[in-house]
C-alpha cells in the first residue's frame, strides 16, 4: 500500500492568483497521477508525472495552466495558474500500487476560487 | 467523450433492497476498480478485477467483470444507509498505463 499526503487540504484563492499543491508519497513510485474532481462530477485525469521527464497532459489540460514538477520518486507538485472560479475543484494526487495496480489516493486539495 | 460510462447516474433505494451499478467501456481494460466516495471525502477502494469473468465479493458488495473485460457490474445486497455515497468505476486502459474514471453513480439509501 502507499500513503499519500497532500497539502493544502483546502484553500480559498483569489481570481488571477496561482496555487501549488504538494503530494508526498511514503514510497518510491514511478508514475504519479493528478486528477481534478469538479463539484458533483467524477474524476478527470489532468496529467501523468514521471520522474525525470515532462508530464504527459490529457486533452483539455495544458502545461501553462497546470505546470507539474516531479523532482524525485516520492514527491510531485501541481500548480493551478491564473485561477478563475471555474478552477474550483478537488485536486487529487494518486499512485499505482507496484504489485496490485490498485490506485491509491491522497485526501485531495479542495480549492475555492472567488 | 467519456471512455467509461456508468449507469444509472443516480439511484435512490429503500433500505434492504438490492441494487446494481454498471460500468461500460468501448475499449478493453487492463484492470477495473471500484471506489466509493462519501460526499466531500476521499476515495475508498472497494475491489479490483483483472481477469475476464472474474467475480469478487466483500461483505454485501459483489463485483463482476465480463469475459471481454469491457463491462463490470457492482451489486449491493440488502442495502443499508451506510452504503450511501458516490460509486466510481476506474480502469487502466490496456497498453496505456493511464487510469480513467467513470461518470459516477450517486446512491442514496432511505431508512
Amino acid at each position: 500500500s502507499a500513503v499519500i499526503s497532500q497539502k493544502p487540504s483546502r484553500d480559498i484563492c483569489q481570481r488571477g492568483t496561482s496555487l501549488t499543491i504538494q503530494c508526498q508519497v511514503d514510497s518510491q513510485v514511478t508514475m504519479m497521477f493528478w486528477y481534478r474532481q469538479q463539484p458533483g462530477q467524477s474524476l478527470t485525469l489532468i496529467a501523468t508525472a514521471n520522474q525525470g521527464s515532462e508530464a504527459t497532459y490529457e486533452s483539455g489540460f495544458v502545461i501553462d495552466k497546470f505546470p507539474i514538477s516531479r523532482p524525485n520518486l516520492t514527491f510531485s507538485t501541481l500548480t493551478v495558474s491564473n485561477m478563475s472560479p471555474e478552477d474550483s475543484s478537488i485536486y487529487l494526487c494518486s499512485v499505482a500500487g507496484v504489485n496490485t495496480g490498485e490506485l491509491f489516493f491522497g485526501e485531495g486539495s479542495r480549492l475555492t476560487v472567488l | 467523450s467519456q471512455e467509461l460510462e456508468q449507469s444509472p447516474q443516480s439511484l435512490i433505494v429503500q433500505e434492504g433492497k438490492n441494487l446494481t451499478i454498471n460500468c461500460t467501456s468501448s475499449k478493453t481494460l487492463y484492470g477495473l476498480y471500484w471506489y466509493k466516495q462519501k460526499y466531500g471525502e476521499g476515495l475508498i477502494f472497494l475491489m479490483m478485477l483483472q481477469k475476464g469473468g472474474e467475480e469478487k465479493s466483500h461483505e454485501k458488495i459483489t463485483a463482476k467483470l465480463d469475459e471481454k473485460k469491457q463491462q463490470s457490474s457492482l451489486h449491493i445486497t440488502a442495502s443499508q444507509p451506510s452504503h450511501a455515497g458516490i460509486y466510481l468505476c476506474g480502469a487502466e486502459l490496456a497498453g496505456t498505463y493511464k487510469y480513467i474514471f467513470g461518470t459516477g453513480t450517486r446512491l442514496k439509501v432511505l431508512a
